[in-house]
């Protein structure tokens, strides 16, 4: 069974751009929440999505935003890029509704770096 | 919103002692608590978890204890060996109506010293 597939692996920017992620559960798998990596604040919630429909959002400012489609696949945007949005973004997907019955599984992330 | 604190941020330890990680939640709706062990590189994956209808688990050489009266849990780790060596983060979860949402702790990098 395939994992958490996220595309590009690897991208740099320049501040004022916007970028897009995307993100490939688990086959079945119709949670996927997104998290984001810094050396300094650890992993920080952004948002999660349950078939097509954002459930939480973290924190962020409203540049950062996501979707999801039918085929659960997700995709998350981050618009007028600033220096402190180089992090890893790591997605994540869940079989299951909620915790309580299930666990989270992790992409490889995509590590953005913008100049 | 939940705050979970996880201490200490570094821990070295010589290969075959024990290893313990703790950390402190802030809310009390609070009833999941998974811990994900991360190695240099690599996503992070869960290694054990604990409901709050249970006070202690164990898997092998790892340990997770719950005191839901103090809002904390601790990861304990036996016997442990080189490939023990990665970042921990403990992390918490409400209740049902938040879904797949978890609050993790800062981390804590362990290194097992051979």
């Amino acid at each position: 069974k395939a994992g958490v597939t996220q595309t590009p692996r690897y991208l740099i920017k320049t501040r004022g751009q916007q970028v897009t992620l995307s993100c490939s559960p688990i086959s079945g798998h119709r949670s996927v929440s997104w998290y984001q990596q810094t050396p300094g604040q650890g992993l920080q919630f952004l948002f999660e999505y349950f078939s097509e429909t954002q459930r939480n959002k973290g924190n962020f400012p409203g540049r950062f935003s996501g979707r999801q489609f039918s085929n659960s696949r997700s995709e998350m945007n981050v618009s007028t890029l600033e220096l402190g949005d180089s992090a890893l973004y790591l997605c994540a997907s869940s079989l299951r509704r909620d915790l309580n019955t299930g666990e989270l599984f992790f992409g490889e992330g995509s590590r953005l770096t913008v100049l | 919103g939940e705050n979970v604190e996880q201490h200490p941020s570094t821990l070295s330890v010589q290969e075959g002692d024990s290893a313990v990680i703790k950390c402190t939640y802030s809310d009390s709706a609070s009833n999941y608590f998974p811990w994900y062990k991360q190695e240099l590189g690599k996503r992070p994956q869960l290694i054990i978890d604990i409901r709050s209808n249970v006070g202690e688990k164990k898997d092998q050489r790892i340990a997770v204890t719950l005191n839901k009266t103090a809002k904390h849990f601790s990861l304990h780790i036996t016997e442990t060996q080189p490939e023990d060596s990665a970042v921990y983060f403990c992390a918490a979860s409400g209740f049902k109506a938040a879904g797949n949402k978890l609050t993790f702790g800062g981390g804590t990098r362990v290194l097992v010293k051979p």
